[in-house]
């Protein structure tokens, strides 16, 4: 168990919808790191947020949208899903956003888009 | 165009055979990491390799950082068939404060 947590572990929508993933870090961690993971892309970073800040940004469509709130709990909406946003979603936080980011990922959440 | 190349993406082995698993990049890392997945869970940290050169050892496994800090190797001694995993490496931060998770390396041990 790496202390950190995700919900809900399933999701079943339907294209054009919108859905909420949430995640909670280990205590004590700052960051927040959301990936996603597909078979043809593999792990892909998203975002992070350090803090309650963004602090980074990768392959994140516009239709994505995360946060981090001031409890350290964050949270992924996606929105308009298309069938291809069908994908496991990781959660992983870490100690603090310097240098040397050894990451613990959630159980992820497998979002399928019908 | 994926900034850190894992070979080989398959490896089938026998039960106590020795492995190598290469991760490349032509960019320069302050870090590397290694990760071991299981199907339908999330990447577990197994090392960290931030020293050019550096190598460390987890038992049965050994990890190396090239000297350039482009590259990075894992060797597995005498596999298990818990051993059997997905193999990432990652790096980062790097422009724009971005991660890279590698390709991968999909690993069996064959009892």
């Amino acid at each position: 168990d790496s202390g950190v947590t995700q919900t809900p572990k399933h999701l079943i929508t339907a294209t054009g919808q919108r859905v909420t993933l949430r995640c909670s870090p280990r205590s004590g961690d700052l960051s927040v790191y959301w990936y996603q993971q597909s078979l043809d892309q593999g792990l892909q970073f998203l975002i992070q947020y350090y803090n309650g800040e963004e602090r980074a940004k990768g392959n994140i469509l516009e239709r994505f949208s995360a946060q981090q709130f001031p409890d350290l709990h964050s949270e992924l909406n996606l929105s308009s899903l298309e069938l291809g946003d069908s994908a496991l979603y990781f959660c992983a936080s870490s100690a603090s956003g310097a240098e040397v980011n050894e990451q613990f990922f959630g159980p992820g959440t497998r979002l399928t888009v019908l | 165009t994926q900034l850190l190349e894992q070979s080989p993406q398959f490896l089938s082995i026998q039960e106590g055979e020795n492995l190598t698993v290469y991760c490349n990049s032509s960019s320069v890392f302050s870090s590397l990491q290694w990760y071991r997945q299981e199907p339908g869970e999330g990447p577990v940290l197994l090392v960290t390799v931030v020293t050019g050169g550096e190598v460390k050892k987890l038992k049965r496994l050994t990890f190396q950082f090239g000297d350039a800090r482009k590259d990075s190797s894992l060797h597995i001694t005498a596999a298990q068939p818990g051993d059997t995993g997905l193999y990432l490496c990652a790096g980062g931060p790097h422009t724009g404060n971005q991660f890279y998770f590698g390709t991968g390396t999909s690993l069996t041990v064959i009892p």
